[in-house]
């Protein structure tokens, strides 16, 4: 099974500070993608990668950047953590554009900005 | 530009009847459509998909659903829930062919809550 992990499912930040979220996936996919999850807002995309070192930018890719340097793992940065960030975050995978197969969600991670 | 449209935010029904949860699209273009569930402190999983054939899908749980493309609906049903189908449901459209994308718009979600 495709595994996609999240480094913390819970983090705590203060305004200001940088914050990493990592994803890892286990299955040699082409695509990985951020999202951001919110209440009657559901999924929407901040970042996605069709390849290493490859980025685009989603629908709210403000205040975040995200870097790709291994196929395995796509990592998103805030900068300077905002309280309007505290939000869960999703990553996710897809073997490549063209199939059309499903996309592989990790856990997620929650994060509260103070 | 696309669009998903979940037309209910919440949805309660009891133990053993039958369940609707609404999805409409826009797209100019042809697209594939999914159903995502989240259960509880957990990522997303895929229910089922269109992405072309016959109109009516079949997928996990007992759920099925029905593209519509006169209507741009793709309404997801079960005919009798069951306690553990409460979670949170998300309608998603992708074009077709996706490019070397594969992005998917998803919808606001729709929380399923199965009372006793």
């Amino acid at each position: 099974d495709v595994k996609v992990t999240q480094s913390s499912r819970y983090l705590v930040k203060r305004t200001g500070e940088k914050v990493f979220l990592e994803c890892v996936q286990d299955m040699d996919h082409e695509n990985m993608f951020w999202y951001r999850q919110d209440p009657g807002l559901g999924l929407r995309l901040i970042y996605f990668s069709y390849d290493v070192k490859m980025k685009e930018k989603g629908d709210i890719p403000e205040g975040y950047s995200v870097s790709r340097e291994k196929k395995e793992r796509f990592s998103l940065i805030l900068e300077s953590a905002s309280t309007n960030q505290t939000s869960m975050y999703l990553c996710a995978s897809k073997r490549d554009g063209r199939s059309t197969g499903e996309l592989f969600f990790g856990e997620g991670s929650r994060l509260t900005v103070l | 530009a696309q669009s998903v449209t979940q037309l209910d935010s919440q949805v309660p029904v009891f133990e053993e009847a039958p369940v609707e949860l609404r999805c409409n699209y826009s797209s100019s273009v042809s697209v594939y459509l999914f159903w995502y569930v989240q259960y509880p402190n957990q990522g997303l999983q895929l229910l089922l998909k269109y992405l072309s054939g016959s109109t009516l899908v079949k997928g996990i749980n007992g759920f099925e659903a029905e593209f519509n493309k006169s209507q741009t609906s793709f309404h997801l049903r079960k005919p009798s829930v069951h306690i553990s189908d409460t979670a949170e449901y998300f309608c998603a459209v992708s074009d077709r062919p996706a490019g070397n994308t594969g992005k998917l718009i998803f919808g606001q979600g729709t929380t399923l809550q199965v009372k006793p």
